[in-house]
């Protein structure tokens, strides 16, 4: 089945203590990207990766790391969490990285709180 | 700037017909999607414009004015599984990138 997932599902931490969202995608896509979406202010990208080792900043990667060094993998990486950090996080990926129709898909989210 | 614009929620009929509307002002245009999202779950495709004009699928249907910078979802015969978020995303620059409208929370009522 192709899908993407994404581990933890739920996560409970304290501010400063380091943690890893993982994501993974079985359909050898290229595009990989984490978003994060907060109430009234719908998705809003983190970081993405257009091939492995190859990444850039979204809108708002302040806070955050990632990495791709395989193709099914992109990992976010949350060095020092902090409160303003609480949100659901979405991992995706897609196909192509020119023009079509190449309609991204979503893993199932994340949803962090930092205390 | 980049800017899209959606009502924030919309209450229908079950059987009903409903458009939701978006408007965006954004720095280039590569296409424009609608997604589905309900309550703690992941968004969903729905559709996808780059040409003007209606697009069919079911009892979805989406339309796009570039030169208005309008859209729109049409949804018929409304279920009420079709309660949920419906998001529009412009896409833009070389990479393609994603700029994400805050989304439509669809009430349907019986």
């Amino acid at each position: 089945e192709a899908q993407v997932t994404q581990n933890p599902r739920y996560l409970i931490t304290v501010t400063g203590k380091k943690l890893t969202v993982t994501c993974s995608q079985n359909m050898n896509h290229e595009y990989m990207s984490w978003y994060r979406q907060d109430p009234g202010l719908g998705l809003r990208q983190i970081y993405y990766s257009m091939n492995v080792e190859v990444t850039d900043k979204g809108d708002v990667p302040e806070g955050y790391k990632v990495s791709r060094k395989e193709k099914r993998n992109f990992p976010l990486i949350l060095e020092s969490p902090s409160p303003n950090q609480t949100s659901l996080y979405f991992c995706a990926s897609r196909n192509g990285g020119g023009a079509g129709s190449y309609e991204q898909y979503f893993g199932p989210g994340t949803r962090l709180t930092v205390t | 700037g980049q800017n899209i614009d959606q009502p924030t929620e919309m209450t229908a009929t079950e059987g009903a017909i409903v458009q939701i509307n978006c408007t965006y002002q954004t720095s280039g245009f590569n296409g424009l999607f609608w997604y589905q999202q309900h309550a703690g779950e992941a968004p969903t495709f729905l559709s996808y414009n780059v040409l003007d004009g209606l697009e069919e699928k079911g009892r979805f249907s989406s339309f796009l004015s570039r030169s208005k910078g309008y859209s729109y979802l049409l949804l018929k015969e409304l279920q009420m599984k079709d309660s949920a978020s419906y998001l529009c995303a412009v896409r833009v620059g070389s990479n393609y990138q994603l700029i994400w409208g805050a989304g439509t929370k669809l009430i349907i009522k019986p």
